[in-house]
Protein backbone atom coordinates (compact mmCIF):
# COMPACT_ATOMS: atom_id res chain seq x y z
CA UNK A 1 0.00 0.00 0.00
CA UNK A 2 0.95 3.67 -0.42
CA UNK A 3 3.42 4.82 2.79
CA UNK A 4 4.62 8.68 3.49
CA UNK A 5 7.72 8.42 5.69
CA UNK A 6 7.97 11.56 7.66
CA UNK A 7 10.91 12.95 9.33
CA UNK A 8 12.23 13.75 11.72
CA UNK A 9 10.13 12.06 14.24
CA UNK A 10 10.61 14.65 16.99
CA UNK A 11 12.59 18.07 17.34
CA UNK A 12 13.18 20.18 20.46
CA UNK A 13 14.11 23.34 19.30
CA UNK A 14 14.63 27.28 20.98
CA UNK A 15 12.18 29.51 20.46
CA UNK A 16 13.40 31.96 17.17
CA UNK A 17 14.77 28.92 15.41
CA UNK A 18 14.03 28.09 12.11
CA UNK A 19 12.16 24.78 11.49
CA UNK A 20 12.73 21.99 8.67
CA UNK A 21 10.58 18.51 8.19
CA UNK A 22 9.66 16.55 5.03
CA UNK A 23 7.92 13.13 4.02
CA UNK A 24 8.77 10.99 1.40
CA UNK A 25 6.91 8.22 -0.67
CA UNK A 26 7.17 5.68 -3.26
CA UNK A 27 4.09 6.56 -4.93
CA UNK A 28 3.67 9.57 -6.63
CA UNK A 29 0.78 12.02 -5.53
CA UNK A 30 -1.44 14.74 -6.89
CA UNK A 31 -1.98 16.40 -3.94
CA UNK A 32 0.26 17.25 -0.63
CA UNK A 33 -0.96 18.58 2.60
CA UNK A 34 0.21 19.38 5.93
CA UNK A 35 -1.48 19.47 9.08
CA UNK A 36 -1.31 20.70 12.53
CA UNK A 37 -2.44 18.91 15.32
CA UNK A 38 -2.37 20.40 18.75
CA UNK A 39 -3.72 18.19 22.20
CA UNK A 40 -7.20 16.94 22.27
CA UNK A 41 -8.14 18.43 18.84
CA UNK A 42 -7.99 16.76 15.00
CA UNK A 43 -5.84 17.61 12.65
CA UNK A 44 -5.78 21.20 11.12
CA UNK A 45 -4.93 22.59 7.63
CA UNK A 46 -1.68 24.36 7.35
CA UNK A 47 -1.10 24.28 3.41
CA UNK A 48 -2.41 22.54 0.97
CA UNK A 49 -0.45 21.67 -2.19
CA UNK A 50 -1.92 20.83 -5.86
CA UNK A 51 1.47 20.84 -8.54
CA UNK A 52 4.52 19.76 -8.57
CA UNK A 53 7.19 22.52 -8.10
CA UNK A 54 4.76 24.26 -6.29
CA UNK A 55 5.83 26.49 -3.40
CA UNK A 56 3.46 28.21 -0.71
CA UNK A 57 3.71 30.18 2.18
CA UNK A 58 1.45 30.95 5.06
CA UNK A 59 2.38 33.85 7.45
CA UNK A 60 5.79 31.52 8.49
CA UNK A 61 5.09 28.44 7.11
CA UNK A 62 6.02 27.53 3.51
CA UNK A 63 5.61 24.18 2.29
CA UNK A 64 6.43 22.73 -1.50
CA UNK A 65 5.56 19.85 -3.59
CA UNK A 66 8.62 17.77 -4.66
CA UNK A 67 9.07 18.05 -8.42
CA UNK A 68 9.12 14.04 -8.76
CA UNK A 69 5.66 14.23 -6.90
CA UNK A 70 6.75 12.15 -4.16
CA UNK A 71 8.16 14.27 -1.52
CA UNK A 72 7.08 17.52 0.51
CA UNK A 73 8.85 19.41 2.74
CA UNK A 74 7.08 22.22 5.47
CA UNK A 75 9.54 25.12 7.02
CA UNK A 76 8.78 26.97 9.92
CA UNK A 77 10.39 30.55 10.37
CA UNK A 78 11.21 32.00 13.83
CA UNK A 79 8.98 29.60 15.82
CA UNK A 80 7.52 30.48 18.81
CA UNK A 81 5.77 28.08 21.82
CA UNK A 82 2.85 27.80 20.04
CA UNK A 83 4.11 26.32 17.47
CA UNK A 84 4.30 23.36 19.53
CA UNK A 85 2.43 20.00 18.44
CA UNK A 86 2.44 17.59 16.37
CA UNK A 87 2.56 17.96 11.87
CA UNK A 88 1.54 15.86 9.58
CA UNK A 89 1.93 15.41 6.13
CA UNK A 90 -0.80 13.77 3.76
CA UNK A 91 -0.60 12.83 0.36
CA UNK A 92 -3.54 11.83 -1.73
CA UNK A 93 -4.28 10.88 -5.26
CA UNK A 94 -7.02 11.99 -7.39
CA UNK A 95 -10.67 10.43 -5.91
CA UNK A 96 -8.44 8.55 -3.36
CA UNK A 97 -8.38 8.46 0.40
CA UNK A 98 -5.62 10.51 2.34
CA UNK A 99 -2.31 8.86 3.15
CA UNK A 100 -0.81 10.34 6.60
CA UNK A 101 2.90 10.34 7.47
CA UNK A 102 3.36 9.22 11.17
CA UNK A 103 3.90 12.85 12.48
CA UNK A 104 6.66 15.08 13.73
CA UNK A 105 6.64 16.19 17.09
CA UNK A 106 7.63 19.43 17.63
CA UNK A 107 8.69 21.03 20.97
CA UNK A 108 9.88 24.66 21.77
CA UNK A 109 11.93 25.79 24.34
CA UNK A 110 11.33 29.58 25.65
CA UNK B 1 -20.06 26.45 8.68
CA UNK B 2 -19.47 25.27 12.16
CA UNK B 3 -16.83 22.74 10.35
CA UNK B 4 -17.09 18.60 11.11
CA UNK B 5 -19.17 17.72 14.29
CA UNK B 6 -18.44 14.59 16.15
CA UNK B 7 -19.65 12.88 19.13
CA UNK B 8 -19.49 12.32 21.73
CA UNK B 9 -15.85 13.90 22.31
CA UNK B 10 -15.33 11.41 25.14
CA UNK B 11 -16.91 7.92 25.50
CA UNK B 12 -15.75 5.38 28.00
CA UNK B 13 -17.46 1.73 28.02
CA UNK B 14 -17.15 -1.39 29.40
CA UNK B 15 -15.71 -4.43 27.25
CA UNK B 16 -18.69 -5.86 25.41
CA UNK B 17 -20.95 -3.13 25.24
CA UNK B 18 -21.52 -1.52 21.63
CA UNK B 19 -20.94 1.66 20.83
CA UNK B 20 -21.77 4.66 18.04
CA UNK B 21 -20.16 7.34 17.32
CA UNK B 22 -21.37 9.97 15.24
CA UNK B 23 -19.97 12.90 12.35
CA UNK B 24 -22.06 15.81 10.59
CA UNK B 25 -19.78 16.41 7.70
CA UNK B 26 -19.22 19.93 6.27
CA UNK B 27 -22.44 20.79 4.68
CA UNK B 28 -21.92 20.41 0.78
CA UNK B 29 -18.59 17.81 1.00
CA UNK B 30 -19.01 14.34 -0.68
CA UNK B 31 -16.19 12.52 0.85
CA UNK B 32 -16.40 11.07 4.48
CA UNK B 33 -13.19 9.41 6.23
CA UNK B 34 -12.88 7.97 9.53
CA UNK B 35 -9.89 8.00 10.83
CA UNK B 36 -8.44 6.10 14.12
CA UNK B 37 -5.48 7.20 15.97
CA UNK B 38 -3.36 5.56 18.61
CA UNK B 39 0.38 6.35 19.57
CA UNK B 40 1.49 3.12 17.98
CA UNK B 41 -0.01 3.12 14.91
CA UNK B 42 -1.09 6.71 13.95
CA UNK B 43 -3.65 7.79 11.98
CA UNK B 44 -5.30 4.87 10.40
CA UNK B 45 -8.02 5.19 7.56
CA UNK B 46 -10.56 2.86 8.37
CA UNK B 47 -13.09 3.53 5.72
CA UNK B 48 -14.47 6.40 3.58
CA UNK B 49 -17.64 7.58 1.68
CA UNK B 50 -18.04 9.18 -1.61
CA UNK B 51 -21.88 10.78 -2.26
CA UNK B 52 -22.90 7.96 1.01
CA UNK B 53 -21.64 4.92 -0.46
CA UNK B 54 -18.50 3.16 1.04
CA UNK B 55 -15.80 3.09 -1.35
CA UNK B 56 -12.93 1.65 0.76
CA UNK B 57 -13.65 -0.35 3.87
CA UNK B 58 -9.75 -2.01 3.39
CA UNK B 59 -8.83 -0.43 6.75
CA UNK B 60 -11.77 -1.33 8.92
CA UNK B 61 -9.76 -3.52 11.32
CA UNK B 62 -12.73 -6.67 11.84
CA UNK B 63 -16.19 -7.58 11.48
CA UNK B 64 -16.73 -5.76 14.31
CA UNK B 65 -16.42 -2.17 13.38
CA UNK B 66 -19.23 -0.88 11.00
CA UNK B 67 -20.07 2.18 9.42
CA UNK B 68 -23.32 3.62 7.54
CA UNK B 69 -23.84 7.44 6.04
CA UNK B 70 -27.66 7.12 5.52
CA UNK B 71 -27.46 10.35 3.63
CA UNK B 72 -25.19 13.32 3.14
CA UNK B 73 -25.17 15.04 6.40
CA UNK B 74 -24.75 12.06 8.52
CA UNK B 75 -22.21 8.74 9.19
CA UNK B 76 -21.70 6.20 12.09
CA UNK B 77 -19.38 4.01 13.12
CA UNK B 78 -20.14 1.54 15.27
CA UNK B 79 -18.40 -1.00 17.47
CA UNK B 80 -19.93 -4.11 18.65
CA UNK B 81 -19.20 -5.69 20.88
CA UNK B 82 -16.20 -2.93 21.89
CA UNK B 83 -12.86 -4.52 23.13
CA UNK B 84 -9.97 -2.46 25.40
CA UNK B 85 -7.41 -2.29 22.32
CA UNK B 86 -9.91 -0.59 20.85
CA UNK B 87 -9.56 2.70 22.89
CA UNK B 88 -8.19 5.44 20.40
CA UNK B 89 -9.17 8.56 19.59
CA UNK B 90 -11.68 8.04 16.37
CA UNK B 91 -11.79 11.08 13.65
CA UNK B 92 -13.99 11.93 10.77
CA UNK B 93 -13.01 14.59 8.12
CA UNK B 94 -15.00 15.16 4.86
CA UNK B 95 -14.25 17.37 2.01
CA UNK B 96 -15.25 18.09 -1.77
CA UNK B 97 -13.40 17.13 -4.42
CA UNK B 98 -13.63 19.65 -7.03
CA UNK B 99 -10.92 19.24 -9.68
CA UNK B 100 -7.34 18.53 -7.50
CA UNK B 101 -8.27 20.53 -4.62
CA UNK B 102 -9.16 17.96 -1.61
CA UNK B 103 -8.63 19.80 1.45
CA UNK B 104 -9.72 17.03 3.89
CA UNK B 105 -11.11 19.31 7.07
CA UNK B 106 -11.37 17.02 10.75
CA UNK B 107 -13.62 17.08 13.44
CA UNK B 108 -12.41 17.38 16.99
CA UNK B 109 -12.11 13.44 17.72
CA UNK B 110 -14.22 11.32 19.48
CA UNK B 111 -11.87 9.88 22.26
CA UNK B 112 -12.96 6.34 23.16
CA UNK B 113 -11.94 3.93 26.25
CA UNK B 114 -12.96 0.47 26.69
CA UNK B 115 -12.41 -0.61 30.38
Amino acid sequence: GQQLNQSPQSMFIQEGEDVSMNCTSSSIFNTWLWYKQDPGEGPVLLIALYKAGELTSNGRLTAQFGITRKDSFLNISASIPSDVGIYFCAGQRYGNKLVFGAGTILRVKS
Amino acid sequence: DAGVIQSPRHEVTEMGQEVTLRCKPISGHDYLFWYRQTMMRGLELLIYFNNNVPIDDSGMPEDRFSAKMPNASFSTLKIQPSEPRDSAVYFCASTHLVRENTEAFFGQGTRLTVV
